[in-house]
């Protein structure tokens, strides 16, 4: 079945560090792929998606870039921020008569004045 | 406008009871999905439902059911408890599509202890 890999954490990085967290996925079909984030005592939102191959999805300086040939779709940011610190989700969906979200394990980030 | 919201926010059930959770869609919304989050693993999910039936169903066994009515509010009622369905229980709305790409809204969740 469809299944999402993604790194381990926690990571934790210094305030203006480069951040990568990488995510792998299995699927049948051809799924969009999602990063949510979760911060602190707050509920799951939706951070990018990108819909098809070769898409990149943005939002406040995080990107992601779906590769089909690698099937991964690895989060990136170029400096990170001490509100940063979140669970980043990494997730697939793909429409079976309906549609169900897969999520990956989670990955803290803790980021460091 | 009122996000996706949940009730209770906190449960406690002893093993072998019932207990009913409850979602109210964001505004607009006619599609509700129910997830699954045990402690430092991601959201697994559990069904979603669409004009009052369920359209599609995770890895889960029958003691898990649900309801939507015809103002897409939603139910999940869990029967003969055990200590393993401790989890956090997020509900997300979303406008129906045969599109998998909508975005979907999630509540805060409902955190249910088993003891």
């Amino acid at each position: 079945g469809d299944s999402v890999t993604q790194m381990e954490g926690p990571v934790t990085l210094s305030e203006e560090a480069f951040l990568t967290i990488n995510c792998t996925y299995t699927a049948t079909g051809y799924p969009s792929l999602f990063w949510y984030v979760q911060y602190p005592g707050e509920g799951l939102q939706l951070l990018l998606k990108a819909t098809k191959a070769d898409d990149k999805g943005s939002n406040k300086g995080f990107e992601a870039t779906y590769r089909k040939e690698t099937t991964s779709f690895h989060l990136e940011k170029g400096s990170v921020q001490v509100s940063d610190s979140a669970v980043y989700f990494c997730a697939l969906s793909e429409n079976t008569g309906g549609f169900k979200t897969i999520f990956g394990a989670g990955t803290r980030l803790f980021v460091k004045a | 406008d009122a996000g996706v919201t949940q009730s209770p926010t906190h449960l406690i059930k002893t093993r072998g009871q019932q207990v009913t959770l409850r979602c109210s869609p964001k505004s607009g919304h006619d599609t509700v999905s129910w997830y699954q989050q045990a402690l430092g693993q991601g959201p697994q999910f559990i069904f979603q439902y669409y004009e009052e039936e369920e359209r599609q169903r995770g890895n889960f066994p029958d003691r898990f059911s649900g309801h939507q009515f015809p103002n897409y509010s939603s139910e999940l009622n869990v029967n003969a408890l055990l200590l393993g369905d401790s989890a956090l229980y997020l509900c997300a709305s979303s406008l129906a599509s045969l599109l998998s790409t909508d975005t979907q809204y999630f509540g805060p969740g409902t955190r249910l202890t088993v003891l």
